[in-house]
């Protein structure tokens, strides 16, 4: 199994592009979510979705947008990059079962903005 | 707000020493709490969740709800320990909101 995939793996951006980082789980989980990991901070939340069609704020949302048109995919979008945003992002998803709640990580994305 | 802390950024042990990193929480309800570790260049995996009980690579942690606490321990460190360890929870009852982590422990097990 995939797990949770994410793509590009790297990228370096100039201020003021645009890219869509594309996130994709294959074990049919309800949620998805889009951390960002940075040196001291752990991972905040940027945002994320309950199910398909539906996408919610996490704790630093500003400067993103996402979208959850497929069960499995959720898509974050830069719509123009700033140097703020240089950092790790992570994609997971999870699924609720009893004691069996886990949530699966991405490998992860490091975005250069420069 | 759920919070989660983990005091220490840095952890270094001797091989065979014992360890231990800490993890407080803040949230009034029952929360599920979980103890996450990302080796170097690999993704987040789970290590073990409280409500399990388990043993995984000779941790253990404990949920102290008095102290707010869920220290993860091992009595013997290995050098394949050292990683990034995060500590995480969830809200028993708003599941799917968000998994709250901690600003994680690098934990260097030394030869």
């Amino acid at each position: 199994n995939a797990g949770v995939t994410q793509t590009p793996k790297f990228r370096v951006l100039k201020t003021g592009q645009s890219m869509t980082l594309l996130c994709a789980q294959d074990m049919n989980h309800e949620y998805m979510y889009w951390y960002r990991q940075d040196p001291g901070m752990g991972l905040r939340l940027i945002h994320y979705s309950v199910g398909e069609g539906t996408t919610a704020k996490g704790e630093v949302p500003d400067g993103y947008n996402v979208s959850r048109l497929k069960k499995q995919n959720f898509l974050l979008g830069l719509e123009s990059a700033a140097p703020s945003q240089t950092s790790v992002y992570f994609c997971a998803s999870a699924t609720r079962q009893g004691m069996n709640t886990e949530a699966f990580f991405g490998q992860g994305t490091r975005l250069t903005v420069v | 707000a759920q919070r989660v802390t983990q005091p220490e950024k840095l952890l270094s042990v001797f091989k065979g020493a014992p360890v231990e990193l800490k993890c407080n929480y803040s949230y009034s309800g029952s929360p599920e709490l979980f103890w996450y570790v990302q080796y170097s260049r690999q993704r987040l995996q789970l290590l073990l969740r409280h409500i399990s009980r388990e043993s995984i690579k000779g941790f253990t942690a404990d949920l102290n709800k008095g102290e707010t606490s869920f220290h993860l321990k091992k009595p013997f460190a290995q050098e394949e320990d050292s990683a990034m360890y995060y500590c995480a929870l969830i809200p028993a009852r708003n599941y799917g909101q968000n998994f709250v982590f901690g600003p994680g422990t690098r934990l260097s097990v030394l030869p």
